[in-house]
């Protein structure tokens, strides 16, 4: 089914482990971003592209770091896990970011401890 | 101020009522809206678009007041199906290609 897959899922992580949260889209869609979503606090931006080899930073983007090879991948980096990057992530996906419609993924719950 | 913000409620109605939230934003310059619905843990997904006065779809109507900086939501005749998070979003410094959540309103329709 065409959409945006992000994975894992779940994960936890130690203080001070790395890993890399991924999300693929197959709409081709040139405008992709990552969300966290805390309670009570919303969806924030962290980082976005507007297409392939182009990436900008969102609203709150310290501790994270972004690339955007293809079309189709956009992966987040945490490099240096700390607890306060336990939330929610969702990657979303824009043909036409102006309309407001995003295609979400179904989002990773991260916990670090 | 914050960008966007929102009553988040929770908003507790029975089926079959009436019930509008509002959104403030600060960005004067704005010029679309739009809201999002998310069911519990799950991904938002657009409900609605709003480019100048308003939008209707059945029974959900959006209204913008520019001179007050404001949106609202309204929704009749409640369904149960309709319990969920309501998010109010804002193009980032109007550049649409960034968006901007409100913190969102919780609705739970009742039987």
């Amino acid at each position: 089914n065409a959409g945006v897959t992000q994975t894992p899922k779940f994960q936890v992580l130690k203080t001070g482990q790395s890993m890399t949260l991924q999300c693929a889209q197959d709409m081709n869609h040139e405008y992709m971003s990552w969300y966290r979503q805390d309670p009570g606090m919303g969806l924030r931006l962290i980082h976005y592209s507007v297409g392939a080899g182009i990436t900008d930073q969102g609203e709150v983007p310290n501790g994270y770091n972004v690339s955007r090879s293809t079309t189709e991948d956009f992966p987040l980096r945490l490099l240096l896990a700390a607890p306060s990057q336990t939330s929610v992530y969702f990657c979303a996906s824009s043909y036409s970011p102006g309309t407001g419609h995003y295609t979400f993924g179904s989002g990773t719950r991260l916990t670090v401890v | 101020r914050k960008e966007v913000e929102q009553d988040p409620g929770p908003f507790n109605v029975p089926e079959g009522a009436t019930v509008a939230f509002n959104c403030t934003y600060s960005n004067s310059a704005s010029q679309s809206f739009f809201w999002y619905r998310q069911d519990c843990r799950k991904e938002p997904k657009l409900l609605m678009s709003v480019y100048s006065s308003g939008n209707e779809d059945g029974r959900f109507t959006a209204q913008l007041n520019r001179a007050s900086q404001y949106i609202s939501l309204l929704i009749r005749d409640s369904k149960l199906s309709d319990s969920a998070t309501y998010l109010c979003v804002v193009p980032w410094r109007n550049q649409g290609g960034k968006l901007i959540f409100g913190q969102g309103t919780e609705l739970s329709v009742k039987p």
